[in-house]
């Protein structure tokens, strides 16, 4: 069974709107959590990290964590085509263990 | 940005070739990682390293991955006989203490 679940798969918003993304984890070991960006031929960077419950802000993105819950989002505002790619909902028991992935949501913002 | 610096970035190989890439972690980052990335985006991982021992794998089915993280020398990621279903963008990522996992470009594996 898929530990990390995302959802949508895939999402289209209008420049300058707002993306939402959503994912769920089934495994309560985990207790970090990323938000990754993927870009066409390259590596996965990370957005941001979430550890605690509550919201967390940087810029423009948005993350909430509810643990009780295993809820994570990422909120976009103010949506860019150069946020265009794949995003991918990240998870781990421990900071230097592996991650889990999501299998991602692919975001179109339309100019 | 991330300076994990991984070669060659395409690599092309026929069926029961070996293949192999290489992975420079960023400077001073203890913790090495490789996953597998499909054609479907989704990603799978294969094994890690601290310093140059072995922290996690997975059972490789057989034995078909080797790697290894050797002192002063680039990381390495070793498939002895591809298969078709090897093709796929090979992952390096490594870490240093809490904080996210920054990741390489990959190779791109091709298996005719």
């Amino acid at each position: 069974q898929q530990k990390v679940q995302q959802s949508p798969e895939s999402l289209s918003v209008p420049e300058g709107g707002m993306a939402s993304l959503n994912c769920t984890s089934s495994d309560r070991n985990f207790q970090y959590f990323w938000w990754y960006r993927q870009h066409s031929g390259e590596g996965p960077k990370a957005l941001m990290s979430i550890f605690s419950d509550g919201d967390k802000k940087e810029g423009r993105f948005t993350a909430h964590l509810n643990k009780a819950s295993l809820h994570v989002s990422l909120h976009i505002r103010d949506s860019q085509p150069s946020d265009s790619a794949l995003y991918f909902c990240a998870a781990s028991e421990h900071r230097h263990n592996r991650i889990f992935f999501g299998d991602g949501t692919q975001l179109v913002v339309k100019p | 940005n991330s300076k994990v610096i991984q070669t060659p970035r395409y690599l092309v190989k026929g069926q029961g070739q070996k293949a192999k890439m290489r992975c420079i972690p960023e400077k001073g980052h203890p913790v090495v990682f490789w996953y597998q990335q499909n054609k479907n985006n989704e990603f799978k991982f294969l094994i890690n390293f601290q310093n140059q021992e072995v922290l996690q794998q997975i059972d490789m089915t057989e034995k078909r991955f080797s790697a290894e993280c050797p002192s002063n020398s680039p990381c390495s990621l070793e498939i002895q006989s591809s298969e078709a279903g090897d093709s796929a963008l090979y992952l390096c990522a490594s870490i240093q203490g809490p904080a996210e996992q920054f990741f390489g470009p990959g190779t791109r594996l091709t298996v005719l």
